[in-house]
């Protein structure tokens, strides 16, 4: 298995301004993935990041508004850029460990834009 | 494209009781992996159970089991002797591999109330 923390946990921010939420996996992994949970919805992935390479971002995603960072295979960042109340939601960040089918997934960061 | 259905937005079930949460699923695929997922009110995501394509027994893990109808496309959760600490939204996801390196594709989750 695979013990994964996000910080922060939850925040209130203001519209136009950005979060940076961080994943930290307590054992090394390959693939690492961030999804979007709008209140009262299912997940919906944003996009994946592998370690050494560009996010590959699903439909309705982009770059500029969800940069994302992968600096080795322990860590990740989201930004959420220029928020808006839309951009309320809960972000999980999401891994495989590569030994088994299981995909874990962080405590999630409770986001409210005001 | 690959789709995962619940039909059923709340489920109530009286403690002790045991309780199938509905899921199906349609994909063109032959080899994937269906995934089950309990989110307390906490939210965070917790893993239950796995079933692969290729897996001629139904799952199990303790109170958990996945009744696996491949020809109906079905991978339904029973929770048996349902308890408080149970009440919770329940997911149904789909990978089209059932080994990793691809995205999980989820249902719209099934909240489950369980009274005493």
């Amino acid at each position: 298995s695979a013990v994964i923390s996000q910080k922060p946990s939850r925040d209130i921010c203001q519209r136009g301004t950005s979060l940076t939420i961080q994943c930290q996996v307590d054992s090394q992994v390959t693939m690492m993935f961030w999804y979007r949970q709008q209140p009262g919805q299912s997940l919906t992935l944003i996009a994946t990041a592998n370690q050494g390479s560009e996010a590959t971002y699903e439909s309705g995603f982009v770059i500029d508004k969800f940069p994302i960072s992968r600096p080795n295979l322990t860590f990740s960042t989201l930004t959420v850029s220029n928020m808006s109340p839309e951009d309320s939601s809960i972000y999980l960040c999401s891994v495989e460990t590569g030994i088994s089918y299981e995909q874990y997934f962080g405590p999630g960061t409770r986001l409210t834009v005001t | 494209a690959q789709k995962i259905t619940q039909t059923q937005p709340g489920m109530f079930v009286q403690e002790k009781e045991a309780v199938t949460l509905d899921c199906t699923y349609d994909t063109s695929d032959q080899s994937y992996g269906l995934f089950w997922y309990k989110q307390p009110s906490s939210g965070e995501m917790i893993f239950l159970i796995y079933q692969g394509s290729y897996d001629e027994q139904n799952a199990t893990e303790g109170r958990y089991s996945l009744n696996f109808q491949k020809a109906r496309k079905s991978a339904n959760l029973v929770i048996s002797a349902s308890q408080l600490g149970d009440s919770a939204m329940y997911f149904c996801a789909m990978r089209e591999s059932p080994y990793n390196t691809d995205k999980l594709i989820f249902g719209t989750g099934t909240r489950l109330q369980v009274f005493p």
